[in-house]
């Protein structure tokens, strides 16, 4: 079964750009979750997406967005790029148990690393 | 608010010898529990999780750890240390069912395991 993947594996933007994150769960998979890893900051929550829809959000910007499909993959946008937005992201899918509670694993994917320059 | 706290952002051991990485977290509603282990340039695999019954969990590659709720801990061991398992090992708690944080992991800060021959 294969796994979370996660496109490109290097982006390279400079400040003020837009950079587009992609994420694909693992098959029978509908929650989508994206997480930022910088350096010094440890790993935050970033955004969960399930069903089309956005079900939670870390204490980021707005620049910060994103979107899942109907096939259940999922884009982070990150809108005018700053120097700090450096950093690796995570991409983690999990499934809904009955009633619309996180089923308790989130599967993670290799990451992007995002470097603004 | 969910908290991780890892004690030790370095441990160093000698290979055949007891690893010991220190977790304790804070919870408003009974936790979800995980290890992740990460290694350079990868992505989150998950070591082991607790989410209900058995305090004691055994994972992947030797690993266990014990939920100890009276101490808020959840240690996590391996009786003898490989020079395969150094990588970063980040503890992890999220909401159990019924929370209101729902699809968010909080992350401790790492702990860098160090294998000596």
């Amino acid at each position: 079964e294969a796994g979370v993947t996660q496109s490109p594996t290097h982006l390279i933007k400079t400040r003020g750009q837009q950079a587009t994150l992609r994420c694909s769960p693992i098959s029978g998979h509908t929650s989508v979750y994206w997480y930022q890893q910088a350096l010094g900051l440890g790993l935050q929550f970033l955004l969960w997406y399930d069903e089309g829809e956005e079900r939670n959000r870390g204490n980021f910007p707005p620049r910060f967005s994103g979107r899942q499909f109907p096939n259940y993959s999922s884009e982070l946008n990150v809108n005018a790029l700053e120097l700090e937005d450096s950093a690796l992201y995570l991409c983690a899918s999990s499934f809904l148990a009955s009633g619309g509670i996180p089923t308790d694993t989130q599967y993670f994917g290799p990451g992007t690393r995002l470097t603004v320059l | 608010a969910q908290s991780v706290t890892q004690l030790g952002s370095h441990v160093s051991v000698s290979e055949g010898a007891l690893v010991l990485l220190r977790c304790n977290y804070s919870s408003s509603v009974p936790p979800y529990l995980f290890w992740y282990v990460q290694y350079p340039n990868q992505g989150l695999q998950l070591l082991l999780k607790y989410t209900t019954g058995a305090t004691l969990v055994k994972g992947i590659n030797g690993f266990e750890a014990e939920f100890k709720k009276s101490e808020t801990s959840f240690h996590l061991t391996k009786p003898s240390a490989h020079m395969s398992d150094a990588a970063e090992y980040f503890c992890a708690v999220s909401d159990g069912a019924g929370g209101t944080s729902y699809g968010k992991l909080t992350f401790g800060q790492g702990t860098i395991l160090t294998v000596h021959p």
